[in-house]
């Protein structure tokens, strides 16, 4: 079953404009989340995390927003660049394991 | 510093074939991952090693699949026999020990079972 859920498969954005990633998961024993940026024929990369302790967790263009209560997190990338054009995955795990489960990502496309 | 390595790049095999992955992670980081992403999926775990004993191998099909880190280094994952539903790029991760999720990837292995 998929614990990590990002339900929006695609999603464009005009340059300088806000994009905003969402992702809701399902187990209350996760407590940190991360966000990973993947290119074709590449590894995903580490962008952003926030633990559960925190609402918020800022770093240059890159928020990440958790609501505990909704078992959802956000990620606000302002302003979009074209270079943002990837596949985001939201990825969480717990002080149990510390494997990341995986939601199957959103592709971003930011326009000039 | 040098980042994991993996090789091949890209691997083409009929079924009941078998295949070996290698990876090397990065100098230092005593935990490493397997994970395989099958297209329009995210990456799923399937073996976590600390040093060279395992952590988490519950989604391993071990029917088929198997995977060891002599030496507390670099790992092999093999498949064999290999099927269709196999076809996927399997992703090697490492990280320090004990941290949370910050993981460094790999340019993964494409494998095309046929």
């Amino acid at each position: 079953d998929q614990q990590v859920k990002q339900n929006s498969p695609s999603l464009s954005v005009q340059e300088g404009r806000i994009s905003i990633l969402n992702c809701d998961y399902t187990n209350s024993m996760f407590d940190y989340f991360l966000w990973y940026k993947k290119y074709p024929a590449e590894g995903p990369t580490f962008l952003i995390s926030i633990s559960s302790i925190k609402d918020k967790n800022e770093d240059g263009r890159f928020t990440v927003f958790l609501n505990k209560s909704a078992k959802h997190l956000s990620l606000h990338i302002v302003p979009s660049q074209p270079g943002d054009s990837a596949v985001y995955f939201c990825a969480a795990s717990s002080n149990s394991g510390y494997a990341l489960n995986f939601g199957k990502g959103t592709s971003l496309l930011v326009t000039p | 510093e040098a980042g994991v390595a993996q090789s091949p790049r890209y691997k083409i095999i009929e079924k009941r074939q078998s295949v070996a992955f290698w990876c090397n992670p990065i100098s230092g980081h005593a935990t490493l991952y397997w994970y395989q992403q099958i297209l329009g999926q995210g990456p799923k775990l399937l073996i976590q090693f600390q040093n060279n004993g395992v952590v988490d191998d519950s989604q391993l099909p071990k029917d088929r699949f198997s995977a060891e880190r002599l030496k507390g280094v670099d790992s092999t994952l093999k498949i064999q026999p290999a099927k269709l539903e196999d076809s996927a790029v399997y992703l090697c991760a490492s990280s320090r020990p004990q941290t949370f999720g910050e993981q460094y990837f790999g340019p993964g292995t494409r494998l095309t079972v046929t």
